[in-house]
C-alpha cells in the first residue's frame, strides 16, 4: 500500500516571499503520478500541479514548482512570490499509473500567507 | 465547462434519516470517485466507478453506505440510516486522463 506523509501541519510565510511545503511517499511502484491540491476556506479542492514519475524535469505552473526526487521519494512544492490568496490547506497526493487512478492523500499542510 | 456539480452543498439531518448526495461529473469524463473528508481521518476514497461500473468499494465504511451510477452523467451516494459519525464533507471527483477534478463538496451534519 502507498502512504503519503506531509510532516508540516502548519506553515506561514510573508506575502511576496517563497515557501516550500514537504511531502514524502512510500511505494514499490516505478510508474506513478504525484499531485499537489489546494483547498482554500471555500473547501474546493483545486489541482495545483502534477508530476509524472518517469519525467526527470520538475513540473512548473506559474509561481508553483516542484522538487521531485524519485530516489528519495520526495515531492516538495515551492510557492514563489506568495500571495494572500495562496492561504489554504495543501494536500500532496499519489496515484499509481495502472490501478484505477485512485488518489492517496497526505494529511495536509495549512499555509498562512501574512500581509 | 461547468466542472463537477454536487448537490446539496449543505445537508443537516437527524440520526436515522436517509441521506442522498448527488453528483454530476464533467462531461466526457469516464471515471467518478466519492471521497469523505474529516478532521480525524483526512481524505478517504469511498468508492469509484469506471464507465458507470463500480470498481472498488473497499472504502465504503459499512452497509449503511451505498453508491450508484445509473448513467455517465449522474451518481448518488446514499446513507441509510445516517449516524452522527457520518458527519463530514463528501466530495465527488471525475477523471478523463490522469487528473481528478473535484466538486465543491457536500457538508453533511447528522444530529
Amino acid at each position: 500500500a502507498q502512504t503519503v506523509t506531509q510532516s508540516q501541519p502548519e506553515m506561514s510565510v510573508q506575502e511576496a516571499e517563497t515557501v516550500t511545503l514537504s511531502c514524502t511517499y512510500d511505494t514499490s511502484e516505478n510508474n506513478y503520478y504525484l499531485f499537489w491540491y489546494k483547498q482554500p476556506p471555500s473547501r474546493q479542492m483545486i489541482l495545483v500541479i502534477r508530476q509524472e514519475a518517469y519525467k526527470q524535469q520538475n513540473a512548473t505552473e506559474n509561481r508553483f514548482s516542484v522538487n521531485f526526487q524519485k530516489a528519495a521519494k520526495s515531492f516538495s512544492l515551492k510557492i514563489s512570490d506568495s500571495q494572500l490568496g495562496d492561504t489554504a490547506m495543501y494536500f500532496c497526493a499519489f496515484m499509481r499509473s495502472n490501478a484505477g487512478n485512485m488518489l492517496t492523500f497526505g494529511g495536509g499542510t495549512r499555509l498562512m500567507v501574512k500581509p | 465547462d461547468a466542472g463537477v456539480i454536487q448537490s446539496p452543498r449543505h445537508e443537516v439531518t437527524e440520526m436515522g434519516q436517509e441521506v442522498t448526495l448527488r453528483c454530476k461529473p464533467i462531461s466526457g469524463h469516464n471515471s467518478l470517485f466519492w471521497y469523505r473528508q474529516t478532521m480525524m481521518r483526512g481524505l478517504e476514497l469511498l468508492i469509484y466507478f469506471n464507465n458507470n461500473v463500480p470498481i472498488d468499494d473497499s472504502g465504503m465504511p459499512e452497509d449503511r453506505f451505498s453508491a450508484k451510477m445509473p448513467n455517465a452523467s449522474f451518481s448518488t451516494l446514499k446513507i441509510q440510516p445516517s449516524e452522527p459519525r457520518d458527519s463530514a464533507v463528501y466530495f465527488c471527483a471525475s477523471r478523463r486522463t490522469n487528473e481528478q477534478y473535484f466538486g465543491p463538496g457536500t457538508r453533511l451534519t447528522v444530529t
